[in-house]
């Protein structure tokens, strides 16, 4: 069954310094998004990508903040300077609908 | 603006017992609703979903929610717990708009004990 990865699982990083995020969505999916969690706290929307362009965004998606999908495949979340705050599970998700999102297994940031 | 409210932070019952999970959503019309599943270490997996229709729906597991409209509620309910259904459980709204970007209630840990 296809599923949605991410990499690296986990990933420690100094405050102010860049990270990407990556993800291989389902290969015939459309819609893209990326969520985070924050230790103990609930699943929140950051992003949503279709036809090669944002689709919406939440304030959390700051200009620190940015997608891309370079080569058909991968999906990326960077963050450009990174701050405590952004410690968090990053979560990818596809779907080729809209209806039923397939999320990874998420990415742990930890930022210290 | 909607939002998504799971009442009960932690519920433990015992294996074999049945099981409700409560979620209530505010959104001015009918949303697309979900439960999601979350086992420690894991990605969320979609044990069902409401689009429209039948508001009894069935989902994996041995899972079924039922929507009912005049309480803004979407629970979830088995009738026999098995402990690999130990896990957190968040019930999400989608927005039946562009993207369906979801939007994700607090979560309920389900402990089950033998």
């Amino acid at each position: 069954e296809p599923e949605v990865t991410q990499t690296p699982s986990h990933q420690v990083t100094q405050m102010g310094q860049e990270v990407i995020l990556r993800c291989v969505p389902i290969s015939n999916h459309l819609y893209f998004y990326w969520y985070r969690q924050i230790l103990g706290q609930k699943v929140e929307f950051l992003v949503s990508f279709y036809n090669n362009e944002i689709s919406e965004k939440s304030e959390i998606f700051d200009d620190q903040f940015s997608v891309e999908r370079p080569d058909g495949s991968n999906f990326t979340l960077k963050i450009r300077s990174t701050k405590l705050e952004d410690s968090a599970m990053y979560f990818c998700a596809s779907t080729l609908n809209s209806y039923e999102q397939y999320f990874g297994p998420g990415t742990r940031l930890t930022v210290t | 603006a909607q939002s998504v409210t799971q009442p009960d932070i932690h519920i433990t019952v015992s294996e074999g017992a049945s099981l409700e999970l409560r979620c209530n959503y505010s959104y001015g019309a009918t949303p697309y609703l979900f439960w999601y599943v979350q086992s420690p270490g894991q990605g969320l997996q979609l044990l069902l979903k409401y689009f429209s229709g039948d508001t009894l729906v069935q989902g994996i597991k041995g899972f079924e929610a039922e929507f009912k409209r005049s309480q803004s509620s979407f629970n979830l309910r088995k009738p026999s717990v098995h402990w690999s259904d130990a896990a957190e459980y968040f019930c999400a709204v989608g927005v039946p708009t562009g993207a369906n970007n979801l939007f994700f209630g607090t979560g309920t840990r389900l402990t089950v004990i033998p």
